[in-house]
């Protein structure tokens, strides 16, 4: 995962706005995703953004896609304590579903 | 639907030790995975199939093999355990047709090698 990164750590207070960043390296990339981890549990799809958009809204969760850049982010609105856990930010490569690149993930807690 | 299940879920070898982690999913998924997940080094891909009797290396292949000789099964091997190989293992699954490429993930098999 040494090509796409991650912050390992992000403390928000309950309530708050979570902000979650990410780089990825391969220009080429068509889809962009972010799972969550829950202990002891396997990644969950969260949401995904498609390379040509720039933004995605789903309820509490927004992902914005910066190309020129390669920064992906992922904001949490409302943060609650059942958000809680590991988010990993992952690109798929040359359309090819075997060459799916995870960050290191990010954990995410909360504060009351 | 079950998803994708693995077995077992937790297992202690001694170093030299062999064994077998069984992945199943029952999405008919053309595509399987196995990762090893440790900590601060997210997901490295050990090795992948894209269909029934076909399988590749990943990122971290060595050390392990692995058999696709059912559509639904994917079963990872250590024929010779080393302490480097404590991790959480993650299998997953994909459908290969169009659409987002989604992965599904099993809930893990934490192994510790002594």
């Amino acid at each position: 995962g040494e090509d796409v990164e991650q912050s390992l750590f992000l403390s928000v207070r309950e309530g708050d706005s979570s902000v979650i960043n990410c780089t990825y390296t391969d220009s080429s990339s068509t889809y962009l995703y972010w799972y969550k981890q829950e202990p002891g549990a396997g990644l969950q799809l969260l949401t995904y953004i498609f390379s040509n958009m720039d933004m995605k809204q789903d309820q509490r969760l927004t992902v914005l896609l910066n190309k020129k850049d390669k920064h992906l982010s992922l904001r949490i609105a409302d943060t609650q304590t059942g958000d809680s856990a590991i988010y990993f930010c992952a690109e798929m490569r040359y359309s090819s579903a075997s060459k799916i690149i995870f960050g290191s993930g990010t954990r995410l807690s909360i504060r009351p | 639907n079950a998803g994708v299940t693995q077995t077992p879920k937790f297992r202690v070898l001694k170093t030299g030790q062999s064994m077998t982690l069984l992945c199943a999913q029952d999405m008919n998924h053309e595509y399987m995975y196995w990762y090893r997940q440790d900590p601060g080094m997210g997901l490295r891909l050990i090795h992948y199939s894209v269909g029934e009797g076909t399988t590749a290396k990943g990122e971290v292949p060595d050390g392990y093999n692995v058999s696709r000789l059912k559509k639904q099964n994917f079963l990872l091997g250590l024929e010779s355990a080393a302490p480097s190989q404590t991790s959480v293992y993650f299998c997953a699954s994909s459908y290969s047709g169009q659409g987002s490429y989604e992965q599904y993930f099993g809930p893990g098999t934490r192994l510790t090698v002594t």
